[in-house]
């Protein structure tokens, strides 16, 4: 039982490429969400799905994109990577009901 | 606008001394509230929670929290603490409207001295 799984650990991008963050649960959780952390800013979300199928706009979408590939499966992609988007990105889920969030690893992204 | 807001931004401690986090929340209704601690290099875990009932909440390695209605707040408490405790804690509420969008607090690094 792994948990939340991310990919990658560590990005490196320049200014205009893409990429997309993969994450996963093997949990069975409905819920499943995107969050970055700055520093003295806490974490913000992103996007966050509500069950397969559904995805809403957290605090801070703009320039993000999200994918609820099935049950499992939650990405985030970023179209057009800025410097503003350099941050540690966590994936978590959690199940039915009032309850915790489980969280991943996270990403550290750097776009340059 | 910060709907949840953590008080101390760095908390400097020695060993044994007792550690208090303030945190205050600004949802008009019911929430659930959380205190999350992220360990140096690891991922955010689960320290307490409280949804309803007895307002003093205990969690893991001996941290309490309290609700306090009438002053919007949950503090995190621990009597005694270790070297071990060095780590940033977050705190986090939700209303019950809408338990998807957990907002946290800025977070507080406490650092405990030996």
């Amino acid at each position: 039982n792994a948990g939340v799984t991310q990919t990658p650990k560590f990005q490196v991008l320049k200014t205009g490429q893409s990429m997309t963050l993969q994450c996963a649960q093997d949990m069975n959780h409905n819920s499943m969400y995107w969050y970055r952390q700055d520093p003295g800013m806490g974490l913000r979300l992103i996007y966050y799905s509500a069950s397969e199928g559904t995805t809403d706009k957290g605090e801070v979408p703009n320039g993000y994109n999200v994918s609820r590939l099935n049950k499992r499966e939650f990405s985030l992609r970023l179209e057009s990577a800025a410097p503003s988007q350099t941050s540690v990105y966590f994936c978590a889920s959690a199940g039915t009901g009032p309850n915790e969030q489980f969280f991943g690893p996270g990403t550290r992204l750097t776009v340059l | 606008a910060q709907s949840v807001s953590q008080h101390n931004h760095h908390v400097i401690l020695s060993e044994a001394a007792s550690l208090e986090l303030g945190c205050n929340y600004s949802y008009g209704g019911t929430v659930n509230l959380f205190w999350y601690v992220q360990y140096p290099g690891q991922h955010l875990q689960l320290l307490l929670k409280y949804f309803s009932g007895d307002p003093l909440v205990k969690g893991i390695k001996g941290f309490e929290a309290e609700f306090i209605k009438s002053k919007f707040s949950f503090n995190l408490r621990k009597p005694s603490v270790q070297w071990s405790d060095t780590a940033e804690y977050f705190c986090a509420g939700v209303p019950k409207t809408n338990d998807y969008k957990l907002s946290f607090g800025a977070g507080t690094t406490v650092t405990v001295r030996a």
